[in-house]
């Protein structure tokens, strides 16, 4: 069964880090590509970024808003991807998500990341 | 960049009657090989998103038949026939041909 976790989310003030990781079990993580989405309070969807699997290259695509700012990486042995997200801004608070496939077939339940002062 | 317009932004129902989306691109969705990668996800309230349609008219595994997804090119929709219960919440539609990748501003059914 696949099974998708995120971590590590909380209270940072603006100008500050925060990494994200995603935890994954149930499939073959090194072929798959994987995505990351984020929805701020009471408002829709937001496309975040997106991490291709070993037979695409691991090639690595991120929304206008957060390219500069944030990375994502993975680690194919431990079956787990990143979101390293740098000098994060108020607007970037929100529920993050990560999921399995570059098309979201799965979605974890999501991490809250608070940006204040 | 792709921007995905959904309308309506709000569709009331009564259980048991049909439901409509639709989801307009401002370019082709259509990849050079010929798929068109657009997706359509239903969220409930506090609960992470569910995909349940890939590739326009494919239907994820357990999504009932009663969801249908067609269309093409820039101009596309999803249909529930006799919406139940379990069906309330925010619809969202998404396109992975171009990059970035984008969401519509998804739609809210709710009960009349």
């Amino acid at each position: 069964d696949v099974q998708v976790a995120e971590s590590g989310g909380g209270l940072v003030q603006p100008g500050r880090s925060l990494r994200l990781s995603c935890t994954t079990s149930g499939f073959n993580f090194a072929d798959y590509d994987m995505s990351w989405a984020r929805q701020a309070p009471g408002k829709g969807l937001d496309w975040v970024g997106f991490t291709r699997g070993k037979p695409y290259g691991g090639t690595i695509h991120y929304a206008a808003s957060v390219r500069g700012r944030f990375f994502i990486s993975r680690d194919d042995a431990k079956s787990i991807v990143y979101l390293q997200m740098n000098s994060l801004q108020i607007e970037d608070t929100g529920v993050y998500y990560c999921a399995q496939g570059g098309a979201f077939d799965r979605w974890g339940q999501g991490t809250m990341v608070t940006v204040s002062s | 960049d792709i921007v995905l317009t959904q309308s309506p932004l709000s569709l009331p129902v009564t259980l048991g009657q049909s439901a409509s989306f639709s989801c307009n691109s401002t370019q082709s969705l259509v990849l050079n090989g010929g798929n068109t990668y657009l997706a359509w996800f239903h969220q409930r309230p506090g609960q992470s998103p569910r995909r349940l349609i890939y590739m326009v008219s494919h239907r994820d595994s357990g999504v009932p038949d009663r969801f249908r997804g067609s269309g093409s090119d820039t101009d596309f929709s999803m249909e529930i026939i006799g919406v139940e219960a379990d069906d309330l919440g925010t619809y969202y539609c998404m396109q992975g041909t171009h990059w970035p990748y984008s969401f519509g501003q998804g739609t809210k059914l709710e009960l009349k």
